[in-house]
């Protein structure tokens, strides 16, 4: 069955800890996504892809950063720069054409503090 | 400013009552999208639409352009409908994919 596999489930970071959330599809999907929910919040665009190695900025990029180095796969890291990192992050992706096609979800990872 | 308003916020009802969850935007849109989160917080993609109407089961959403306007309907609703319920647009970009902007969404708690 082709989706998104997020993980790990659950994430715990140290302060001042770097830590790395994997995002795998199997829909040959060209583009990607990560989002961040807080309670009570709409889901926040942090980056997106549209094609191997090219990435953009979302609305809420500072203290993360990303790669795209294959099509399956865009990995999110979390920087010590992100001091609010606790939050439930999503991974989705779709074909890119324009916003024309739904997107795909993974079922998240959450982060927490320690 | 918030691009993606949802009403109500909470909604609680009877098993079998008629569900209306409603979305207003006020940007240009590529497409407009219902989402269904679970607890466990995986994503489902219910509808994407553009224009008028469409349906799946006893899901019905609608689309007004002209209003800026969404509603998702659930007919006969069952607990497992309990959900929180999103709704989100593509904004118009004149190409190329930009990410959703998503609303607060919808807490609905279907009691039997």
């Amino acid at each position: 069955d082709g989706g998104i596999t997020q993980s790990p489930k659950y994430l715990f970071r140290k302060e001042g800890q770097n830590v790395t959330l994997s995002c795998e599809q199997n829909l040959n999907h060209d583009a990607m996504y990560w989002y961040r929910q807080d309670p009570g919040q709409g889901l926040r665009l942090i980056y997106y892809s549209q094609i191997v190695n090219d990435f953009q900025k979302g609305d809420i990029a500072e203290g993360y950063s990303v790669s795209r180095e294959k099509k399956e796969s865009f990995p999110l890291t979390v920087t010590s720069a992100q001091k609010n990192p606790t939050a439930f992050y999503l991974c989705a992706s779709d074909l890119g054409q324009g916003g024309y096609q739904p997107q795909h979800f993974g079922d998240g990872t959450r982060l927490s503090i320690l | 400013k918030n691009e993606v308003e949802q009403s109500p916020q909470n909604l609680t009802a009877q098993e079998g009552e008629f569900i209306t969850i409603n979305c207003s935007y006020s940007v240009g849109i590529s497409a407009l999208h219902w989402l269904q989160q679970h607890p466990g917080g995986g994503i489902v993609s219910l509808f994407m639409l553009s224009s008028g109407k469409k349906k799946h089961g006893r899901l019905i959403a609608t689309i007004n352009i002209q209003e800026k306007h969404s509603s998702l309907h659930i007919t006969a609703s069952h607990p497992r409908d309990s959900a929180v319920y999103i709704c989100a647009v593509t904004p118009y970009s004149g190409g190329g994919a930009d990410g959703l902007t998503f609303g607060k969404g919808t807490h609905l708690i279907i009691q039997p």
